[in-house]
This record gives C-alpha cells, sequence and structure tokens, in this order.
C-alpha cells in the first residue's frame, strides 16, 4: 500500500467508448503523474500536474484528456481509443515537481484493454 | 532523445545464485532510481543514487551509480524467491529533473 489508490483496477473498452481512470492520493502531495506502461516499452511519462496545474504533456494524443480538480485527485478522460491504446495505466505522485531526488509513489495500476 | 538501455533483459536463476543488473546510457543523469515492480502493482522505490560513484547498499541489494552519472548497476546476492520481478531504473534528466525510465530487466528467482 503505497498512499496511492487508482480504479478502475480493470477496464475493457470498445474504441467508441467514454470512459474515465481515476487516482487518488493520500499522502499530502503537490505534483501528479500519469505513465502508460505497455508490454514492449519502456514506462513513458503522459502528464504532469503540479499544484493541480499541467505542466507536461508529452505529445498524448487529444484522445487522452487528464483532469486535476485538486491536489489529491487525478482523472484520465478516455475517448475513441485505439486496440494499441491497451497498456496499464500508472498514476503516480511527489511531494514537489522538478526535485532531483523527489520520490515517486505509484498506484497499483488500471489494466486497460481496447477491443 | 535520451535512453537508457537495461541488460540483461531477461533473468531466470536458482535460488542463492548471485546475479547484476545493468542500465546504461550516453546522457548524463543528476540522479537515478531504481525500482521493483511486482504483477498485478506499481513500481516501487528501492534506492535513488546521486553523487557519481555511490555505492548504497540495502540488504542483499547494492547500488552503484557511474563515476560520470551515465550508467548503474545493481547486483543482488544470494537471490531469493522473493526477489523475483521487473527491475527499472530511471535517470532525472539534468535540466528537467523528468525522470526517464529503462527498458526493464524482469528477473525471475526459482526455489
Amino acid at each position: 500500500e503505497t498512499g496511492v489508490t487508482q480504479t478502475p483496477r480493470h477496464l475493457v473498452m470498445g474504441m467508441t467508448n467514454k470512459k474515465s481512470l481515476k487516482c487518488e492520493q493520500h499522502l499530502g502531495h503537490n505534483a501528479m503523474y500519469w505513465y502508460k506502461q505497455s508490454a514492449k516499452k519502456p514506462l513513458e511519462l503522459m502528464f504532469v500536474y503540479s499544484l493541480e496545474e499541467r505542466v507536461e504533456n508529452n505529445s498524448v494524443p487529444s484522445r487522452f484528456s487528464p483532469e486535476c480538480p485538486n491536489s489529491s485527485h487525478l482523472f484520465l478522460h478516455l475517448h475513441t481509443l485505439q486496440p494499441e491504446d491497451s497498456a496499464l495505466y500508472l498514476c503516480a505522485s511527489s511531494q514537489a515537481q522538478g526535485s532531483a531526488a523527489d520520490t515517486q509513489y505509484f498506484g497499483p495500476g488500471t489494466r486497460l484493454t481496447v477491443l | 532523445t535520451q535512453l537508457l538501455e537495461q541488460s540483461p533483459q531477461f533473468l531466470s536463476i536458482q535460488e542463492g545464485e548471485n546475479l547484476t543488473v545493468y542500465c546504461n546510457s550516453s546522457s548524463v543523469f543528476s540522479s537515478l532510481q531504481w525500482y521493483r515492480q511486482e504483477p498485478g502493482e506499481g513500481p516501487v522505490l528501492l534506492v535513488t543514487v546521486v553523487t557519481g560513484g555511490e555505492v548504497k547498499k540495502l540488504k542483499r541489494l547494492t547500488f552503484q551509480f557511474g563515476d560520470a552519472r551515465k550508467d548503474s548497476s545493481l547486483h543482488i546476492t544470494a537471490a531469493q524467491p522473493g526477489d523475483t520481478g521487473l527491475y527499472l531504473c530511471a535517470g532525472a534528466d539534468a535540466g528537467t529533473y523528468k525522470y526517464i525510465f529503462g527498458t526493464g530487466t524482469r528477473l525471475k528467482v526459482l526455489a
């Protein structure tokens, strides 16, 4: 238990569906992150939020839309996804963004399958 | 584009054996982290190394940061089945402090 929870843990969706992934951190951190973990690629950083403001968008397609309503919650809204978007989506949080030795705490991830 | 290559990609060994995992790059990092990820869970931080040449020990695990801060190694002594998992290194970009993750080493320790 790292203090970061993600729901749902598993999600199967069709290409025309709209769904959302939720992340909640109970650590009092100020930065939150979305990562994508595919079978054959390194962990890819998608979005970074610091104090509820998006500070990084790593050229992620617009079919992924993040939302950070407060420093404890992070959402990833999904619509018209492609089968190649199937992956493990990991949320992480850290005390601050931009610190050399900052520790990121990861949630357990949502295993997404797009049919 | 910064890239962190880990080797080996897969490793299957018997309980009690020693092993070393390598993390290499042509880029300089301000710090480097090692994580272990078990099935169904997110990565969990094992250690952060910051100074070139730094060596840190965590029980049977020894971590070293290269002198030039471009590479790192993880050595496990007398591996146990509980060490099974995906080992990831992550380097912090010297300018942005953004972490770039390595390609991963999947370790299986057989009882």
